[in-house]
């Protein structure tokens, strides 16, 4: 059974605070990508990556960064935490082979910014 | 880049009635259009998928429809149950936009027993 696992359900942190979240998949997949899930606007992309230490913005990468030392995992830093990143976020990963364009994605991390 | 609209934003329909939710596009280039089924506490799941080469598709209760000229997609699931009961997402992938996918807005659908 194919997974993506995220550290944390839930996480409340404080303005200011260095936040990581992260994320493993046991699918052996290329792609991996970070978004967050706001009411009224959908999944927004953050950042992804195609491959170990490779990395790509996305529509939303002010205030964020990664890192993938391992192709398994796939890290999200919020650098200085503030009240506007309070939201769901959602870690996916999908193969560069022909069946390329499944994500999958694991169960999000809730994370509140006091 | 890609812009994708959905609608309704919410939903509700009788158990054993259809539900359509309706998606647009606006990258002609766009080729790979998925929809994600999200339930409560969970991540999203990919439920159903076409490609544009393709008109229609189908899998037992669900089925979605491209229309290519006019650049819209649709959604339709038939006898609904409690179950069905979750957010859906519409997507669309272009070769132009490297591995990006671009996300509706979502649809919350309510089926009422």
């Amino acid at each position: 059974d194919v997974k993506v696992t995220q550290s944390s359900r839930y996480l409340v942190k404080r303005t200011g605070e260095k936040v990581f979240l992260e994320c493993v998949q046991d699918m052996d997949h290329e792609n991996m990508f970070w978004y967050r899930q706001d009411p009224g606007l959908g999944l927004r992309l953050i950042y992804f990556s195609y491959d170990v230490k490779m990395k790509e913005k996305g529509d939303i990468p002010e205030g964020y960064s990664v890192s993938r030392e391992k192709k398994e995992r796939f890290s999200l830093i919020l650098e200085s935490a503030s009240t506007n990143q309070t939201s769901m976020y959602l870690c996916a990963s999908s193969s560069s082979g022909v069946s390329y364009n499944e994500q999958f994605f694991g169960p999000g991390t809730r994370l509140t910014v006091l | 880049g890609e812009n994708v609209e959905q609608h309704p934003s919410t939903l509700s329909v009788q158990e054993g009635d259809s539900a359509v939710i309706k998606c647009t596009y606006s990258d002609s280039a766009s080729n790979y259009f998925p929809w994600y089924k999200q339930e409560l506490g969970k991540g999203p799941q990919l439920i159903i998928d076409i490609r544009s080469n393709v008109g229609e598709k189908k899998d037992q209760r669900i089925a979605v429809t491209l229309n290519k000229t006019a650049k819209h997609f649709s959604l339709h699931i038939t006898e609904t149950q409690p179950e069905d009961s979750a957010v859906y997402f519409c997507a669309a992938y272009s070769s132009n936009t490297g591995n990006q996918f671009y996300f509706g807005t979502g649809t919350s659908l309510t089926v009422i027993p």
